[in-house]
């Protein structure tokens, strides 16, 4: 099966802005999702179908892809974004989902 | 309210069987296929296995194929997961989720957008 690659850490100032990437060939054919997930408790969809929000989720969190990339960018990161962020998708070779190695997010 | 429940959890001896049910509230359960991910203890996000809303379509990752089943009962709005001959590596939180997919033009989309709070499962002698 294929892979989703993330950058395993990433940092922001508070209030500035931060994009999460994630790539993966299976990218290229399918859109991925983005999933928050804070210790001890269950991971929260994000981002949908490149740059949909569900009900709940704050603008200031915003989707994008091109290629074999997709992006998660966060615009006036809170202190409360602090998390780790998965990306998903679903294999392109087989009938597998997929999901990267999480980006650990950190609000400074 | 929608809402997933897992319950089953607890320590497994190595080669024996875990089982986890998943029990679905606040939503018509059998119009959506459900997925089981895994977190093993300092580690990511690990998809496992699908089931098709019908129950006719049934995926497994493959350290888990051949040692898993899943099932579901549309009446009683419950999902369950079995793996055999469990290893350490099995161990994690096992986290149910619903599946959602739709079309953007011609483009399918899929996504988790309902998770439960997950059962941890500890593969111990």
């Amino acid at each position: 099966s294929s892979e989703l690659t993330q950058d395993p850490t990433a940092s922001v100032a508070l209030g500035q802005t931060v994009t999460i990437t994630c790539q993966g060939d299976s990218l290229k054919i399918h859109y991925a999702s983005w999933y928050q997930k804070k210790p001890g408790q269950a991971p929260i969809l994000v981002l949908y179908a490149e740059n949909s929000r569900p009900s709940g989720i704050p603008e200031r969190f915003s989707g994008s892809a091109s290629g074999d990339t997709a992006s998660l960018t966060l615009t006036g990161a809170q202190a409360e974004d602090e998390s780790v962020y998965y990306c998903s998708s679903r294999d392109t070779y087989s009938d597998d989902w997929l999901f990267g190695g999480g980006t650990r997010l950190t609000v400074l | 309210q929608l809402d997933l429940v897992e319950s089953g959890g607890g320590v497994v001896q190595p080669g024996g069987s875990l089982r986890l049910s998943c029990e679905a509230f606040g939503f018509t359960f059998s119009n959506y296929g459900m997925h089981w991910v895994r977190q093993a203890p300092g580690r990511g996000l690990e998809w496992v296995s699908f089931i098709k809303y019908d129950g006719s379509r049934k995926y497994f990752r493959e350290s888990v194929r051949g040692r898993g089943s899943i099932s579901r009962d549309n009446l009683q709005n419950t999902m369950s997961l079995q793996i055999n001959n469990v290893i350490p590596e099995d161990t994690a939180v096992y986290f149910c989720a619903r599946d959602v997919r739709a079309v953007m033009g011609i483009s399918p989309y899929y996504y988790m957008d309902v998770w439960g709070k997950g059962a941890t499962v500890i593969v111990s002698s």
